[in-house]
């Protein structure tokens, strides 16, 4: 079993619709979950941030965290073109230590106008 | 805060030349990652430094790759006999204590 797993995708949406990202992970010591936005070609970079239980929102983003399913999802509401990356759920197994982050494989979103 | 700086940004090289990457950390942050990822996977942690210390290695950095941060600010990685399967994207981060990471623009290396 891998450590984070995603749905590789491609995950395809119409423009204007909500996008729902997936992640499970294995070590339920885990405390630190992120999202990362990747475009092709460039590096990744973070969009939300969760370490408890629940939902957080910013923006159109909202990152949700449930540590006894060991489970964290990406809502992006209002989809736009320019959200078509691959976005990459990262989780800090170690807490408040060290900081090593686990990626999962990514999941490629497809927003079509 | 100019952001993570990594140089150069693509390198070729033959098999079994040295290369080195270096990574110029956001200057407040104290911990600088280095991360390896290949085409259709997420980043593989490399190794991690606090402040000068490197603290954690992963069974990935094989002995032919070394890493140093000399005096805590800027880190490189050096590859040494370079082989095909070293081809991939390697990216710097850091980040202040309990904080999230920042990643750099990476190094595309590729082995001919």
């Amino acid at each position: 079993q891998k450590e984070v797993e995603q749905n590789s995708g491609p995950l395809s949406v119409p423009e204007g619709a909500i996008a729902s990202l997936n992640c499970t992970y294995s070590d339920r010591g885990s405390q630190s979950f992120f999202w990362y936005r990747q475009y092709s070609g460039k590096s990744p970079e973070l969009i939300m941030s969760i370490y408890s239980n629940g939902d957080k929102e910013d923006g159109r983003f909202t990152a949700q965290l449930n540590k006894a399913s060991q489970y964290v999802s990406l809502l992006i509401r209002d989809s736009q073109p320019s959200d078509s990356a691959t976005y990459l759920c990262a989780v800090n197994p170690i807490y408040n230590q060290g900081g090593k982050l686990i990626f999962g494989q990514g999941t490629e979103l497809s927003v079509k106008p | 805060d100019t952001g993570v700086s990594q140089n150069p940004r693509h390198k070729i090289t033959k098999r079994g030349q040295n290369v080195t990457f270096r990574c110029d950390p956001i200057s407040e942050h104290n911990r600088l990652y280095w991360y390896r990822q290949t085409l259709g996977q997420g980043p593989e942690f490399l190794t991690y430094f606090q402040n000068e210390a490197q603290l954690e290695k992963s069974r990935l950095l094989s002995d032919r790759f070394s890493a140093e941060r000399p005096k805590g600010s800027f880190s490189t990685l050096e590859i040494q006999r370079t082989e095909q399967g070293d081809s991939a994207m390697y990216l710097c981060a850091s980040s202040g204590v309990d904080q999230p990471q920042h990643f750099g623009d990476g190094t595309r290396l590729s082995i001919l």
